[in-house]
């Protein structure tokens, strides 16, 4: 079975730039969760879709935004790079419909902005 | 005040020690306590998990929790080189209105031979 997938595992963009990372869940997972992990912070909770809707959302100014299609493969966006944006985007899937919600996490997106 | 509060370490131990973790908590919604294990230039994965109260053994790994006093640990026995990594504390339940799980800021532990 595939594990979560991510592209591009590595980029590096200018501040004022905006970004695309694309996450391909586990197949038959219908939920896909993204997290920002930096050193100071740890993981931090972004957003999470499922069946194409938006169902939760962390403490992000609206420069950060996602979408998800009807195949579960997601993205997410950010506009108006800034420096403190730097980090390891993780993407994970689940089930959807478990109370224990074991996440499968892809093995990252990091960005630097320079 | 974070909801999860993780010592970041780095811990380091010699081979064969035995290992313990912590993590504090604040929301008393929290059900679910899971421990996560990240490795260098992975994602993290999950070891292992507990439902309420009580202790949970899996080979070399026990989880306890003690909500009582909102105390969540992980210990490992016979610490081995390959159990390095950076250990997240992972409790889930309803917070702000939904369903979600809330990292800590991992402990970074490293086993040296």
């Amino acid at each position: 079975k595939a594990g979560v997938t991510q592209t591009p595992r590595y980029l590096i963009k200018t501040r004022g730039q905006q970004v695309t990372l694309s996450c391909s869940p586990i197949s038959g997972h219908r939920s896909v969760s993204w997290y920002q992990q930096t050193p100071g912070q740890g993981l931090q909770f972004l957003f999470e879709y499922f069946s194409e809707t938006q169902r939760n959302k962390g403490n992000f100014p609206g420069r950060f935004s996602g979408r998800q299609f009807s195949n579960s493969r997601s993205e997410m966006n950010v506009s108006t790079l800034e420096l403190g944006d730097s980090a390891l985007y993780l993407c994970a899937s689940e089930r959807g419909v478990s109370n224990t919600g074991e996440l499968f996490f892809g093995e990252g997106s990091r960005l630097t902005v320079l | 005040q974070k909801e999860v509060e993780q010592d970041p370490g780095p811990l380091s131990v010699p081979e064969g020690a035995i290992v313990s973790l912590n993590c504090t908590y604040s929301n008393s919604a929290f059900q679910y306590f899971m421990w996560y294990r990240q490795y260098s230039r992975k994602g993290p994965e999950l070891l292992m998990y507990t439902y309420s109260s009580g202790n949970k053994e899996d080979g070399r790994f026990t989880a306890q929790v003690d909500k009582s006093s909102k105390y969540i640990s992980l210990f490992i026995r016979d610490s081995q080189p390959s159990d390095s990594a950076t250990y997240l504390c992972a409790p889930r339940g309803y917070s702000g209105g939904y369903q979600k799980v809330t990292f800590g800021t991992g402990t970074k532990l490293q086993v040296i031979p």
